[in-house]
C-alpha cells in the first residue's frame, strides 16, 4: 500500500512566523504534489515536484515555496505565515506520468495562523 | 481549459438508499483521464477509481458503480445500498494527458450524509 505521511495534523502559528509542512511518501514515486483545500474552493493546486531538485508552481503559488532534496520528501514552506494562509494542506504523491497517474493523498495538516 | 462540475453540494439519505453521485467534464483533449476520491471526515482524501477517456465500459466494486458516457461529459457515480460509513464528501477530478506539467482539476466536490 502507498503510504503518504505529513508531519502535523494540527498546527497553530502566529503571523509571520516561518512555516514548514513536510511531507514523506515511501513507495519511490517520481511526482509530489501540495494542495490546499478550502470550503467552498475546493482542492487547489500550489506547487509540484516531478523530480528530485525540480519544482513547477501550481494555481496559487504564491506565498508559497518548496524544496525538494531528496526523492522521498517534500517540503513546503510558508516564508511569512499570514492569516489567509489558514486551511488544510494536503500532499499528494503519484508514480510518474505527471497528473495523469493515480495521485495517493496524505492525512492533511489542519495550519492556523493567528 | 479543464473543467469539472459537480453540481450537487449536498445530499442526504437514509440507510439502504440508493444514491447517485453526478460529475460533468469538459475537456478539448481526447485523451484524458477521470477519478473519484472520497474525503471522510478524518479528512484524508482515498482513491476509488481511476479511468481513461478510451474506456467507456461501465465499473461495479461491490457497492459502487461508475457510468462513464463521452456523449454527455459525464462520469457518475453510484453507491447501492449507502451506509451510514458512506458519509463523506466526493470529488470527481480530470487531468488531460500532458506529460509532466499536466495537473489535476477537481470539482467542488459533494457532501454525502447518509442517515441510520
Amino acid at each position: 500500500d502507498v503510504k503518504v505521511t505529513q508531519s502535523s495534523r494540527y498546527l497553530v502559528k502566529r503571523t509571520g512566523e516561518k512555516v514548514f509542512l513536510e511531507c514523506v511518501q515511501d513507495m519511490d514515486h517520481e511526482n509530489m504534489f501540495w494542495y490546499r483545500q478550502d470550503p467552498g474552493l475546493g482542492l487547489r493546486l500550489i506547487y509540484f515536484s516531478y523530480d528530485v531538485k525540480m519544482k513547477e508552481k501550481g494555481d496559487i503559488p504564491e506565498g508559497y515555496s518548496v524544496s525538494r532534496e531528496k526523492k522521498e520528501r517534500f517540503s513546503l514552506i510558508l516564508e511569512s505565515a499570514s492569516t489567509n494562509q489558514t486551511s488544510m494542506y494536503l500532499c499528494a504523491s503519484s508514480l510518474r506520468g505527471g497528473s495523469t497517474d493515480t495521485q495517493y493523498f496524505g492525512p492533511g495538516t489542519r495550519l492556523t495562523v493567528l | 481549459a479543464q473543467k469539472v462540475t459537480q453540481a450537487q453540494t449536498e445530499i442526504s439519505v437514509v440507510e439502504k438508499e440508493d444514491v447517485t453521485l453526478d460529475c460533468v467534464y469538459e475537456t478539448r483533449d481526447t485523451t484524458y483521464y477521470l477519478f473519484w476520491y472520497k474525503q471522510p471526515p478524518s479528512g484524508e482524501l482515498v482513491f476509488l477509481i481511476r479511468r481513461n477517456s478510451f474506456d467507456e465500459q461501465n465499473e461495479i466494486s461491490g457497492r459502487y458503480s461508475w457510468n462513464f458516457q463521452k456523449s454527455t461529459s459525464s462520469f457518475n457515480f453510484t453507491i447501492t445500498a449507502s451506509q451510514v460509513v458512506d458519509s463523506a464528501v466526493y470529488f470527481c477530478a480530470l487531468s488531460e494527458a500532458g506529460g509532466a506539467n499536466s495537473k489535476l482539476t477537481f470539482g467542488k466536490g459533494i457532501t454525502l450524509s447518509v442517515r441510520p
